[in-house]
């Protein structure tokens, strides 16, 4: 099955700094969500992407689908910032995959 | 407001009964899923499914069982079967299975085994 690999594992940051996550994946596919999970464990939407580039305010993704790689760029950050990232992809099938995410730590 | 409810936030079993975690919709989505997250890992897919009355076996199934009989509502009981038992629990739900979908979660369900 597809592999979903995210880099970095751990990343701290001096609040206002800015950052970029990665999103590796080992086949086409069809449909690409990036999410935040913050401390309490709830997983907020952050952008569905399979393709092209969005902004949200300081937050912006991209996906180079041929290339098999997606990206999160978070520019000025906070400390609400922190948690973990993940990306998940779905090929072909029902289902979505997750990688084993980003953790982010913003310090003040 | 529109969302996913889950309940209870937390939930202690003692090894041997089975326990019941309520996930609610009022999205009009026709897709619900349940994931386990384990510390610092990643999701991993419990059960699906795309229509009431239907569902399908994930990638970790086994010691799990679901219900679909309203649309809005997809029961996980968590039985004495499932080894290991203590994990965060993650709905969601999405328009349907196929095509462009977005995945919205529930706030979760931390279960543990006493």
């Amino acid at each position: 099955g597809i592999q979903v690999e995210q880099s970095p594992p751990d990343l701290i940051l001096q609040e206002g700094a800015n950052s970029t996550l990665r999103c590796n994946f080992s086949d086409s596919v069809n449909n690409l969500q990036w999410f935040h999970q913050n401390p309490w464990g709830q997983l907020i939407n952050l952008f569905y992407i399979p393709s092209g580039t969005k902004q949200n305010g300081r937050l912006s993704a991209t996906t180079v689908a041929t290339e098999r790689y997606s990206l999160l760029y978070i520019s000025s950050s906070q400390t609400t910032d922190s948690g973990v990232y993940f990306c998940a992809v779905k090929s072909g099938t029902y289902k979505y995959i997750f990688g084993t995410g980003t953790r982010l730590k913003v310090l003040a | 407001d529109g969302g996913i409810t889950q309940s209870p936030k937390y939930l202690f079993r003692k090894e041997g009964q089975n326990v019941t975690l309520s996930c609610e919709q009022n999205l009009n989505h026709d897709a619900m899923y349940w994931y386990r997250q384990d510390p610092g890992q990643g999701l991993r897919l419990i059960y699906y499914s795309q229509i009431v009355n239907d569902f399908q076996k994930g990638d970790i199934a086994e010691g799990y069982s679901v219900s679909r009989e309203k649309k809005e509502s997809f029961p996980l009981t968590v039985t004495s079967a499932q080894k290991n038992p203590t994990a965060f629990y993650l709905c969601a739900s999405s328009i349907s299975l196929v095509g462009p979908d977005t995945q919205y979660f529930g706030p979760g369900t931390r279960l543990t085994v006493l």
